[in-house]
C-alpha cells in the first residue's frame, strides 16, 4: 500500500501560469481534502470531497478548482497562479467522515514567482 | 474561526523529560484528535479520542479529553529526539462531520 501520492513534490511557476496537483490515494476511501499549509497559519482546507464525482468548498477555495472523476484521484487545479498561492499543498484521505483518521500525502512544495 | 488551539506554541525539553500539550476548542465535539508532522514531510495521525472517553494511551502516549473544559491534554513521556516534530489536535467542524479544523501547532523540539 502507498497510502496517500501527490505529484509533483516541487514546483516553480510564473504569475499566470497554470498547473494541476494530482493527489492518488489506494486505500479505498470516499473521502479526499487539498489543504494548504503556510506559516503561522495551520492547515486550511481548500476543497473536498465527499465521493466519486463531488467536490464542495473549504475554507479557503478562491483561486483554486478541483475534480474527483476517479474514486482514488482528487485534482487540484490553479488556473492562473498568483504569489499569494505560494505554499505547502497537502492531500489528505479518510474512510470515514468526521469520526476516523485522515491520511495524508507527502506534500507538494508550490512557489509562485 | 479556529475550532482547536494548542498551547504552548513551542516547547523545548530534554530528552527522557516528558512534554505536555493542550489543547482546546469551543463547540461540542464527537471526538479529537492529535497529528505529528516532522520537518517537511505530511501530517501522521497519533491517536483519537471520542466524546465518551476521558484518557486514551498509546505507547508513549497519553490523552485526555475534558468535555467540560473543552479541552485535551497530549502528553509524551521519556521523550526521544524523534519526537522533534510539530503537533496539532484536530475536531470535526461543527454541523459537518465530514471535516476536521486544525489548529496551528506546537513545536517541539526535544535536546539530546
Amino acid at each position: 500500500n502507498a497510502g496517500v501520492t501527490q505529484t509533483p513534490k516541487f514546483r516553480v511557476l510564473k504569475t499566470g501560469q497554470s498547473m494541476t496537483l494530482l493527489c492518488a490515494q489506494d486505500m479505498n476511501h470516499e473521502y479526499m481534502y487539498w489543504y494548504r499549509q503556510d506559516p503561522g497559519m495551520g492547515l486550511r482546507l481548500i476543497h473536498y470531497s465527499v465521493g466519486e464525482g463531488t467536490t464542495a468548498k473549504g475554507e479557503v477555495p478562491d483561486g483554486y478548482n478541483v475534480s474527483r472523476l476517479k474514486k482514488q484521484n482528487f485534482l487540484l487545479g490553479l488556473e492562473s497562479a498568483a504569489p499569494s498561492q505560494t505554499s505547502v499543498y497537502f492531500c489528505a484521505s479518510s474512510g470515514l467522515a468526521g469520526v476516523g483518521e485522515q491520511y495524508f500525502g507527502p506534500g507538494t512544495r508550490l512557489t509562485v514567482t | 474561526s479556529q475550532q482547536g488551539e494548542e498551547d504552548p506554541q513551542a516547547l523545548s525539553i530534554q530528552e527522557g523529560e516528558n512534554a505536555t500539550m493542550n489543547c482546546s476548542y469551543k463547540t461540542s465535539i464527537n471526538n479529537l484528535q492529535w497529528y505529528r508532522q516532522n520537518s517537511g514531510r505530511g501530517l501522521v495521525h497519533l491517536i483519537l479520542i471520542r466524546s465518551n472517553e476521558r484518557e486514551k494511551h498509546s505507547g508513549r502516549l497519553r490523552v485526555t479529553l475534558d468535555t467540560s473544559k473543552k479541552s485535551s491534554s497530549l502528553l509524551i513521556t521519556a521523550s526521544r529526539a524523534a519526537d522533534t516534530a510539530s503537533y496539532f489536535c484536530a475536531t470535526p467542524r461543527t454541523g459537518a462531520n465530514s471535516k476536521l479544523t486544525f489548529g496551528k501547532g506546537i513545536t517541539l523540539s526535544v535536546r539530546p
